[in-house]
């Protein structure tokens, strides 16, 4: 089945820190991407949907400027936390939307984000 | 928000089938029903879906009700293994996926 990969897997940083994550899809295009947080014993979240080519189309309450979107290949989505604070810190996950299949979604297996 | 309505939690024993229900009584005429599962600290994985009709793969199976305002997934034989969050979905074929609070389905021995 389709594989989307996450990395790092874990990170841990420091307050007032950058932090890239990387999403992707290893057999597929994908033309859509989409990105999710998730706190403890909570459900996912829906931040971002993540279009190649095109700004990022984020959802309410989210702030465009902390997190960036930058989808630069159909293989490829990263999400930058810029400036991370501890309340930054969270579990999130990303999922791809493949081309020849637009009846399913794959989900990347997650990156856990610590700021101290 | 969530379109669907799930028992916070359910237990079932290993062996047994696992019936879980989900309510989506607003639902529309082009939205499908999509099951996923999140074992704890992965990422969400796909279960099965439908729009109409009752469909079964190897993991599962989806009872869709005629009015399409419910439905059921069925685990036919609940391992340890299927220990997780059960979420049901409503969308839109090519919409975002949005999830709701799901089912802890906890399996026990």
């Amino acid at each position: 089945g389709a594989v989307v990969s996450q990395h790092p897997s874990w990170v841990i940083c420091k307050s007032g820190t950058s932090v890239k994550i990387e999403c992707r899809s290893l057999d597929f295009q994908a033309t859509t991407m989409f990105w999710y947080r998730q706190f403890p014993k909570q459900s996912l979240m829906l931040m971002a949907t993540s279009n190649e080519g095109s700004k990022a189309t984020y959802e309410q309450g989210v702030e465009k400027d902390k997190f960036l979107i930058n989808h630069a290949s159909l293989t490829l989505s990263t999400l930058t936390v810029t400036s991370a604070h501890p309340e930054d810190s969270s579990f999130y996950i990303c999922s791809a939307w493949r081309l020849a299949d637009n009846n399913e979604q794959f989900f990347g297996p997650g990156t856990r984000l610590t700021v101290l | 928000d969530a379109k669907t309505t799930q028992p916070t939690s359910m237990d079932c024993a290993e062996g047994r089938a696992a019936n879980l229900p989900c309510n989506h009584s607003t639902i529309s005429g082009n939205e499908y029903v999509y099951w996923y599962r999140q074992i704890h600290s992965q990422g969400p994985q796909y279960i099965i879906h439908g729009l109409k009709n009752n469909e079964t793969n190897e993991m599962a199976s989806l009872i869709i009700t005629e009015d399409r305002k419910s439905s059921t997934l069925i685990l036919p034989h609940a391992t340890l293994r299927d220990t997780a969050v059960y979420y049901c979905i409503v969308r839109v074929n090519t919409d975002k996926l949005i999830f709701g609070t799901g089912t802890r389905l906890q399996v026990f021995p």
